[in-house]
């Protein structure tokens, strides 16, 4: 199956720092890339989809200029929590949704996480 | 409102027992369902997806079966295994500017 890479996998940083996590679709192109934050025993929560190319849209909640999202090729998306918090702390997870091909089906891949804490 | 509902919460059975999974859905129009499996700390894997026309789709020990006219699925893990222990999450596809619609998960934990 297809795959996606997250990088860092965790990162630690101090509050006020701002922190890139990288999102990349090793074997296909992925025209639409998902920002996914997770708490602790809960299900993923939407927080924002990229398509290649154009801005972000951003669920409700979530702030755009604290959560910067930048998708400039169709295997790379970066997610970039600014000024973070403790309470930014969290598991996120990217997703890829393959360029749709005649005969394909939909699917979308999800990166391995990466786990925020900031102290 | 496009609402993914599954059931149990948690789940704890015996290795080598089989499991049933349900998830319950009211997304319209409805594009396709599909079962992943995460593992704590990890991202989810895909198991199955599902399209309208179909009802039932196999993945080695999981099977997935789909009742679109009921707005049922159900995922089977036949004679679990210690490492199936994780969060199964059903997500549907479709309504209004096609969103993806998670589940809160069904946690499973299979104990020797």
């Amino acid at each position: 199956g297809a795959v996606v890479s997250q990088h860092p996998s965790w990162v630690i940083c101090k509050s006020g720092t701002s922190v890139k996590i990288e999102c990349r679709s090793l074997d296909f192109q992925a025209t639409t890339m998902f920002w996914y934050r997770q708490f602790p025993k809960q299900s993923l929560m939407l927080m924002a989809t990229s398509n290649e190319g154009s801005k972000a849209t951003y669920e409700q909640g979530v702030e755009k200029d604290k959560f910067l999202i930048n998708h400039a090729s169709l295997t790379l998306s970066t997610l970039t929590v600014t000024s973070a918090h403790p309470e930014d702390s969290s598991f996120y997870i990217c997703s890829a949704r393959e360029k749709v091909r005649q005969g394909r089906r939909y699917e979308q891949y999800f990166g391995p996480g990466t786990r925020l804490t900031v102290t | 409102k496009n609402q993914v509902e599954q059931s149990p919460q948690s789940l704890i059975i015996l290795e080598g027992k089989n499991c049933t999974l349900q998830c319950n859905y009211t997304v319209s129009p409805f594009s396709n369902l599909r079962w992943y499996k995460q593992d704590t700390g990890r991202g989810p894997v895909s198991l199955t997806i599902m399209t309208f026309s179909e009802n039932t789709k196999s993945n080695g020990r999981y099977t997935a079966t789909l009742d679109a006219d009921t707005k049922q699925s159900s995922l089977h893990i036949t004679a679990s295994q210690l490492s199936d222990s994780a969060s199964y999450i059903c997500v549907v596809s479709g309504g209004g500017g096609f969103k993806t619609i998670f589940g809160a998960g069904t946690r499973l934990f299979v104990k020797a």
